[in-house]
């Protein structure tokens, strides 16, 4: 099935930076969703974004529909080390049920 | 609480057998579905299922089989075909199948071979 590509695959940054990552995809997509992964728990949903363009923030983060519709960032301002996990990009197609996952971002924050 | 309860957390299972997982939700959620996630992987789709009684094949749904005999319940299992079954094991649910509504997860089950 097809994926996402997601960018970075892994960050390690110092506690208190601003970070981004995003996901980019040769085809258009009708939502993007960013989910947080921590280690031996499902991924929680973060923010959901449903039109292009579209800015939505939830706290420290902020996530961008791309305007051509194959793309999302996300940035988490002033990082804590309680940000550790895996982001993982995700969206849907038009006429289709399924959710493509990209193969997330592993990221490690130290205090 | 709302939510979508994985039981169990931890399973293990022996050549040759079939082992089933739990997945159920009270969130009055349609779609149900089943990933497998490999380390460094994105999740995998297993099987899904949008109503009662009606479930199709994700991407990788050889050595897999589920039923939906309640709206609040999606059961997998994990049959002895499933040669390489070591991952960990997500079950989500969504309003609907359709108009992109976001899918919610459990907290997964791993699955280990003895």
């Amino acid at each position: 099935g097809q994926q996402l590509n997601q960018s970075p695959q892994s960050m390690f940054i110092q506690e208190g930076e601003d970070v981004s990552m995003n996901c980019t995809s040769s085809s258009i997509f009708n939502t993007w969703l960013w989910y947080k992964q921590d280690p031996g728990e499902g991924p929680v949903l973060l923010i959901a974004l449903y039109k292009a363009g579209e800015l939505t923030s939830n706290g420290r983060l902020t996530a961008q529909f791309g305007i051509t519709r194959k793309d999302s960032f996300l940035n988490i301002s002033a990082s804590i080390p309680s940000d550790v996990g895996i982001y993982f990009c995700a969206g849907h197609q038009g006429g289709s049920e399924k959710l493509v996952f990209g193969k997330g971002t592993k990221l490690t924050v130290n205090p | 609480d709302g939510g979508i309860t994985q039981s169990p957390k931890y399973l293990f299972r022996k050549e040759g057998q079939n082992v089933t997982l739990s997945c159920e939700q009270n969130l009055n959620h349609d779609a149900m579905y089943w990933y497998r996630q490999d380390p460094g992987q994105g999740l995998r789709l297993i099987y899904y299922s949008q109503i009662v009684n009606d479930f199709q094949k994700g991407d990788i749904a050889e050595g897999y089989s589920v039923s939906r005999e309640k709206k609040e319940s999606f059961p997998l299992t994990v049959t002895s075909a499933q040669k390489n079954p070591t991952a960990f094991y997500l079950c989500a649910s969504a309003r609907s199948g359709e108009g992109n509504q976001p899918q919610h997860f459990g907290d997964g089950t791993r699955l280990s071979i003895l």
